[in-house]
């Protein structure tokens, strides 16, 4: 579907503190939840992905969350870097690889 | 793997002109592939979807006529901006996923910046 919904817009958190982005769809029938991480003038970079069969996925300092009943999914990002610092988009997908993205927020990690 | 191409990084090109961009998968076969248009500060907006031997499919308010979408073999898909104007000045990425399952990671070329002047 082509309605995904990001929150906040932007986001400044300080170095060592937990940032939380969330986004919200509408089409039941997506099952594919992707987020990527965007630095100014460079394409996006996949940082994590979530299929619709699980709930929780982790790696390193990277979480995301999904619960399909209330069709949103969100991005834990804990102990932020400096070089966390971007703008990160998720996504949404069903069949054929054909993804929407959401508006995307500007995370400032403050050192 | 799953190494995507696009060409050229940037133009600039006067009103009026046409301007193709190439995007290559290098390392697999995509039979798919999908161009997105960003503004300054804006998301990634679908455009088309490229199919290799049929037309391509655009979203809903893309001129398919602006838009030549030419998807010549499973590893190249070519985007044409015809008769150019400075509102089509944009970042366009293309992508394909590196597998022909659904729901594969998508990746993206490094883009191309368009200035028309």
């Amino acid at each position: 579907g082509e309605n995904v919904e990001q929150h906040p817009s932007t986001l400044s958190v300080q170095e060592g503190d937990s940032a939380v982005i969330k986004c919200t769809y509408s089409d039941s029938a997506s099952n594919y939840f992707p987020w990527y991480k965007q630095e100014l003038g460079k394409r996006p970079q996949l940082i994590i992905d979530i299929r619709s069969n699980v709930g929780e996925k982790k790696d390193q300092r990277i979480a995301v969350t999904l619960n399909k009943t209330a069709k949103h999914f969100s991005l834990h990002i804990t102990e932020t870097q400096p070089e966390d610092s971007a703008v990160y988009f998720c996504a949404e997908g069903g069949n054929f690889n054909k993804f929407y993205f959401g508006s995307g927020t500007k995370l400032n990690v403050k050192p | 793997g799953a190494v995507v191409s696009q060409h050229p990084s940037w133009v600039i090109c006067k009103s009026g002109t046409s301007v193709k961009i190439e995007c290559r998968s290098l390392d697999f076969q995509a039979t798919t592939m999908f161009w997105y248009r960003q503004f300054p500060k804006q998301s990634l907006m679908l455009m088309a979807t490229s199919n290799e031997g049929s037309k391509a499919t655009y979203e809903q308010g893309v001129e398919k006529d602006k838009f030549l979408i030419n998807h010549a073999s499973l590893t190249l898909s070519t985007l044409t901006v015809t008769s150019a104007h400075p509102e089509d000045s944009s970042f366009y990425i293309c992508s394909a996923a590196g597998s022909s399952m659904s729901n594969s990671p998508l990746h993206f070329g490094n883009g191309t910046r368009l200035t028309v002047t």
